[in-house]
Order: C-alpha cells, then sequence, then structure tokens
C-alpha cells in the first residue's frame, strides 16, 4: 500500500492565487520527490528533498520537507494555467520509490 | 538524444487478444518499470525489473507478463486473462530502485 497520503484530492484555483498541496506519512520518510503530470502527458521529475527543514524554490514553486521528516509541501504563488495537473509525491518504500495518488489541479482563468 | 521511448502511441485491441506494449531507454539504467493509471487515478505498479533477467510483481500484476532479455528494453505484455485492459500504460526507468523515475511518453490501450 501507499506509504504517502497526498492532500487534497483535488484542487481549484482561480488563476493569480496561491496554493498548497501535502503530502503526509505516519512514519519518518527518507527522502521526498514530486513529479508533475500535464494533462494527456506522463510524470515529469521536479525535485528532491532529504534534508529535515529542506526548502527548495523553482520559480514561483516552493518545495518544502517536514522538521520530522513526515510531511512535505508544495506551495505555489500565483497560479498559472501551466500549473494545471497532477503534482505526485513519492518516497522510497521497501527499496523503491512508491508514488502518493496525487493531487490534480484545475486552474479557473 | 536520450530518453525512454514507448510504441505505440495509441492501441487498439478486440476481447482475447494478446498484445505487447514495447518500451525502450538508452539511459543505461538499470531498473525498469510498468504502471497502470486510469483516468483521474494515480499510478499503480504492474512489474518492475532490478536488473536484466530480473523482475518482480508489482500490485496489479495480474494478467499481465514482461520480460528483461536486454537492459534497454522492458516489453509488457497484456494477456486476455486482464478483464479490463483499457488504461494509460507508462514505462519508466531509473539507475536504481530509490533513484528518480523517468517516464516514457505512455501508450493508451483501448479494448474494443
Amino acid at each position: 500500500g501507499q506509504q504517502v497520503m497526498q492532500i487534497p484530492q483535488y484542487q481549484h484555483v482561480q488563476e493569480g492565487e496561491d496554493f498548497t498541496t501535502y503530502c503526509n506519512s505516519s512514519t519518518t520518510l527518507s527522502n521526498i520527490q514530486w513529479y508533475k503530470q500535464r494533462p494527456g502527458g506522463h510524470p515529469v521529475f521536479l525535485i528532491q528533498l532529504v534534508k529535515s527543514g529542506e526548502v527548495k524554490k523553482q520559480k514561483r514553486l516552493t518545495f518544502q520537507f517536514g522538521e520530522a521528516k513526515k510531511n512535505s509541501s508544495l506551495h505555489i504563488t500565483a497560479t498559472q494555467t501551466t500549473d494545471v495537473g497532477t503534482y505526485f509525491c513519492s518516497t522510497d518504500s521497501w527499496g523503491k520509490l512508491q508514488f502518493g495518488a496525487g493531487t490534480q489541479v484545475v486552474v479557473t482563468p | 538524444d536520450g530518453g525512454i521511448t514507448q510504441s505505440p502511441k495509441y492501441l487498439f485491441r478486440k476481447e482475447g487478444q494478446n498484445v505487447t506494449l514495447s518500451c525502450e531507454q538508452n539511459l543505461n539504467h538499470d531498473a525498469m518499470y510498468w504502471y497502470r493509471q486510469d483516468p483521474g487515478q494515480g499510478l499503480r505498479l504492474i512489474y518492475y525489473s532490478q536488473i536484466v533477467n530480473d523482475f518482480q510483481k508489482g500490485d496489479i500484476a495480474e494478467g499481465y507478463s514482461v520480460s528483461r532479455e536486454k537492459k534497454e528494453s522492458f516489453p509488457l505484455t497484456v494477456t486476455s486473462a486482464q478483464k479490463n485492459p483499457t488504461a494509460f500504460y507508462l514505462c519508466a526507468s531509473s539507475s536504481g530502485l530509490r533513484e528518480t523515475q523517468y517516464f516514457g511518453p505512455g501508450t493508451r490501450l483501448l479494448v474494443l
């Protein structure tokens, strides 16, 4: 089964607004990876977080790994229509990557 | 131009037929994977291979088979035993089982 839970499952966002999606676990994680899948496309690797409390930014995207390494968040500022898609987190579980169910993001112009 | 290729992009199958989906990578990755994705759903692992001539069942292996005779290739056969095969199939590869995965463009299978 999945080791990480992603919330929310769906996110409707008005263009220009900010939003945050979360990836949570009941156990300590060794790392977190984030992927983005555009509608009709395939997942593409965005970033990996390894250290407790780590924060990384990619333009309008801010990724954070919790201090206890049990959760991670992806925050998008000033959402654009190009941000539409499904965001997956994944983590090393039982020797291989396990993916969360994803947060599907819909952007309203 | 390195990457992962999957063919065909779209595939139609009649009920009762086996069909094989191709996946090739030139990234020199040891590990390869097959996932199934249904509309609006996440990724479900079908099979994975850590090394040539070895592969393991994932979460939904029933009705599928794979082979790993070459490092570059990991074909997936959807057999007639798979009762609901219509889905989007994604192949991925990585340098190791715990490493970042790189996905191919996918194959959409439709059973007629």
